[in-house]
C-alpha cells in the first residue's frame, strides 16, 4: 500500500503528559499537511510543508503544538503538556505540489485525553 | 475566513432514493474537492472539479462546481447502502501564491436504510 499512512492509530494519555504522532506521506509528495477533526466537524488546518520548510501555521496551533519535517519526508506533530480540549482526530494528507492540488489523506489519529 | 456550509446536515433515505447535498460559500474557490469519511477513518477523495460549469460524473454520483466557483453540489442516484458515510466538501483558495490548505465544510451524515 503505498497511500498515506500514520502512526500510532489510536492514543489514550493522561493530562499534562506529551504526545508525538508520525506521519508517512507518499513517496512523491513534496507537501504535507495536517488537519484536526473534532466530533460532529469537518477538518481544520493546522499546519503545512512544503518539503522541510513548514510554510503555515494555524492560530489554532498553539505554542504546545510542535510540527517537524526534517528530511522532506515523514513528519510528527508533537503535543506537550496535552489538555483534555485536544482531544480529537488528527489527520495527515499529503499533495503532488501542481497546479490542481489534490490531497490525499491517511487513516488518522484518534487521540483521548483523560 | 473562507467558510463552507454544507446542506443538509443528516440525510436518512431509502435504498433507491435519489438525494443531492449542497456546499456554499461567498468566497471563490480555484478548486473544490469532494470527499468521503467513514467512522474512524480519513477523508477519502472522490473528486476534484476546477473550471466553474463542470460536470463530473462517478457511477452514480454527479458533481457539479458553480458557474462562479464558489458552490457545488453532489448529486446520488438510486443510493444504495454502501453509500451512507459522511460527505465533506473542502476548498482551495490561493492568496500570495503559497496558500494550499483546505477549507472543509461540516459534512453531511447519510444515511441509506435498506
Amino acid at each position: 500500500d503505498t497511500g498515506v499512512s500514520q502512526n500510532p492509530r489510536h492514543k489514550i494519555t493522561k493530562r499534562g503528559q506529551n504526545v508525538t504522532f508520525r506521519c508517512d506521506p507518499i513517496s512523491e509528495h513534496n507537501r504535507l499537511y495536517w488537519y484536526r477533526q473534532t466530533l460532529g466537524q469537518g477538518p481544520e488546518f493546522l499546519t503545512y510543508f512544503q518539503n522541510e520548510a513548514q510554510l503555515e501555521k494555524s492560530r489554532l496551533l498553539s505554542d504546545r503544538f510542535s510540527a517537524e519535517r526534517p528530511k522532506g519526508s515523514f513528519s510528527t506533530l508533537e503535543i506537550q503538556r496535552t489538555e483534555q480540549g485536544d482531544s480529537a482526530m488528527y489527520l495527515c494528507a499529503s499533495s503532488f505540489g501542481t497546479a490542481q492540488e489534490t490531497q490525499y489523506f491517511g487513516p488518522g489519529t484518534r487521540l483521548l485525553v483523560l | 475566513t473562507q467558510l463552507l456550509e454544507q446542506s443538509p446536515q443528516f440525510l436518512s433515505i431509502q435504498e433507491g432514493e435519489n438525494l443531492t447535498v449542497y456546499c456554499n460559500s461567498s468566497s471563490v474557490f480555484s478548486s473544490l474537492q469532494w470527499y468521503r469519511q467513514e467512522p474512524g477513518e480519513g477523508p477519502v477523495l472522490l473528486v476534484t472539479v476546477v473550471t466553474g460549469g463542470e460536470v463530473k460524473k462517478l457511477k452514480r454520483l454527479t458533481f457539479q462546481f458553480g458557474d462562479a466557483r464558489k458552490d457545488s453540489s453532489l448529486h446520488i442516484t438510486a443510493a444504495q447502502p454502501g453509500d451512507t458515510g459522511l460527505y465533506l466538501c473542502a476548498g482551495e483558495a490561493r492568496s500570495g501564491g503559497s496558500n494550499y490548505k483546505l477549507t472543509f465544510g461540516k459534512g453531511t451524515l447519510l444515511t441509506v436504510n435498506p
